[in-house]
């Protein structure tokens, strides 16, 4: 049984380019969330989603950031035109059924994505 | 504002000696509990959880942590530690006001056991 997937691992972007980060749930997984991480520090939540639906976005930097988790393919984070200070490991969960009915539920994350802003 | 602390940055322990990673929090009501590992360049492997009932928990690899309401505690635990163990430690809450579930994590403790 597959973990949670996140590619690339690593990724190395110039200043104003664009980020993209792909996350897959563990298979009967539905509810993803995403996660920051900067050095030295803990990881910070940044977004919840559901298929076809941002439930939690309160962690969300209100600009150049955006998620989506479509009815097919993986969970999509994109950071546009990166600057210095987004560089850091971006982490991807997955759950069951998180929300009130789950809210025991355990998260398992997925290896990351170290990004670099040159 | 709603917090986790983990009030050391590391915690150095020789092999077989027991351990302690410490953690406190600070939410309204009673969150669960968690507790997770991150090896180097890897992402966080879930150990424990709290969710309700005995306030003694036990996880993956021989860990186990304890729920102190009164002193807004969960504390990680080993009897026994080993080399393999040395990694960076993370506890989260999740507040029971969050219907949303996401974690708020602590920032982290580098537990080093030597041999």
């Amino acid at each position: 049984n597959a973990g949670v997937m996140q590619n690339p691992r690593h990724l190395v972007r110039r200043r104003g380019q664009e980020a993209r980060l792909r996350c897959s749930p563990m298979k009967g997984h539905s509810h993803v969330y995403w996660y920051r991480q900067l050095p030295e520090e803990g990881l910070k939540f940044m977004v919840y989603l559901q298929k076809e639906n941002i439930i939690d976005e309160s962690g969300m930097p209100k600009e150049r950031f955006s998620a989506e988790f479509p009815k097919e393919g993986p969970s999509i984070l994109r950071i546009q035109q990166v600057v210095r200070g987004d560089s850091a490991a971006y982490f991807c969960a997955s759950s069951p059924r998180p929300g009130s009915g789950g809210l025991t539920d355990t998260q398992y994350f997925g290896p990351g994505t170290r990004l670099t802003v040159l | 504002a709603q917090s986790v602390a983990q009030p050391e940055d590391q915690v150095n322990v020789a092999e077989g000696n027991p351990l302690t990673v410490k953690c406190t929090y600070s939410v309204s009501g009673n969150p669960y509990l968690f507790w997770y590992v991150q090896y180097p360049n890897r992402g966080l492997q879930f150990l424990l959880k709290y969710i309700t009932g005995d306030n003694l928990v036990k996880g993956s690899y021989g860990f186990e942590a304890e729920f102190n309401k009164s002193q807004t505690s969960f504390h990680l635990k080993k009897p026994s530690a080993l080399v393999s163990d040395s990694a960076l430690y993370f506890c989260a809450v999740r507040p029971l006001s969050s219907n949303t579930g996401k974690l708020i994590f602590g920032q982290g403790t580098t537990l080093q056991v030597k041999p």
